[in-house]
């Protein structure tokens, strides 16, 4: 258990839709990282959060969000959904910007 | 941005083997990380190891980052060994991670 908590394990729904995924970074990290893997793309970098803050972005849609709370939990907005969307989404957190990541267990998404 | 670049694609190995694997990196990095990602899909942690040699039971890591690249020994290798294994680099510069397309190692009984 690497202690990243992600919330739902699995996500099932139809395109146009829109979803919210959750991500609780382990205690003491201020970082947090959000991934896609897909079959065809492999894992893909969406967005980076240090402290609230926006720290880096990668291959992010404009139909995709994200944000960090006060809290430093952090959720991927997602909408308008397409089955390209289908993916394994990945939250990961480390301690600080550059450092180690560990990865939550990841929410399985499959939009019909 | 930064390519990284795994291999071989493939592997696979008869239980006790020993393996090794590649990854390979365009540009100079100081977050180099290897992962493994078993059958149900969990990506676990193996090492965070910008440079030098690393050790953890049946596995090792080498990164030589002046010659950008970084090698994963398995030795005696066990069939929970399987499954897909990543390496990844962080560019401090843009921030952004990058994970090469990894290598599936199968171990046979």
């Amino acid at each position: 258990d690497s202690g990243v908590t992600q919330t739902p394990k699995h996500l099932i729904t139809a395109t146009g839709q829109r979803v919210t995924l959750r991500c609780s970074p382990r205690s003491g990290d201020l970082s947090v990282y959000w991934y896609q893997q897909s079959l065809d793309q492999g894992l893909q970098f969406l967005i980076q959060y240090y402290n609230g803050e926006e720290r880096a972005k990668g291959n992010i849609l404009e139909r995709f969000s994200a944000q960090q709370f006060p809290d430093l939990h952090s959720e991927l907005n997602l909408s308008s959904l397409e089955l390209g969307d289908s993916a394994l989404y990945f939250c990961a957190s480390s301690v600080d910007w550059n450092y180690e990541q560990y990865f939550g267990p990841g929410t399985r998404l499959t939009v019909t | 941005g930064i390519q990284v670049e795994q291999s071989p694609p493939d592997l696979i190995l008869q239980e006790g083997a020993n393996s090794t694997l590649r990854c390979n990196f365009s540009d100079s990095v100081n977050n180099l990380q290897w992962f493994h990602q078993n059958p149900w899909g969990q990506l676990i942690n193996l090492f965070y190891i910008p440079s030098g040699t690393k050790q953890n039971g049946r596995l090792s890591a080498t990164t030589v980052a002046t010659e950008r690249y970084s090698l994963l020994y398995i030795s005696s290798s066990q069939t929970t060994d399987s499954g897909v294994y990543f390496c990844a680099s962080l560019n401090t510069n843009a921030g952004k991670s990058t994970f090469g397309d990894g290598t599936t190692l199968t171990v046979k009984p």
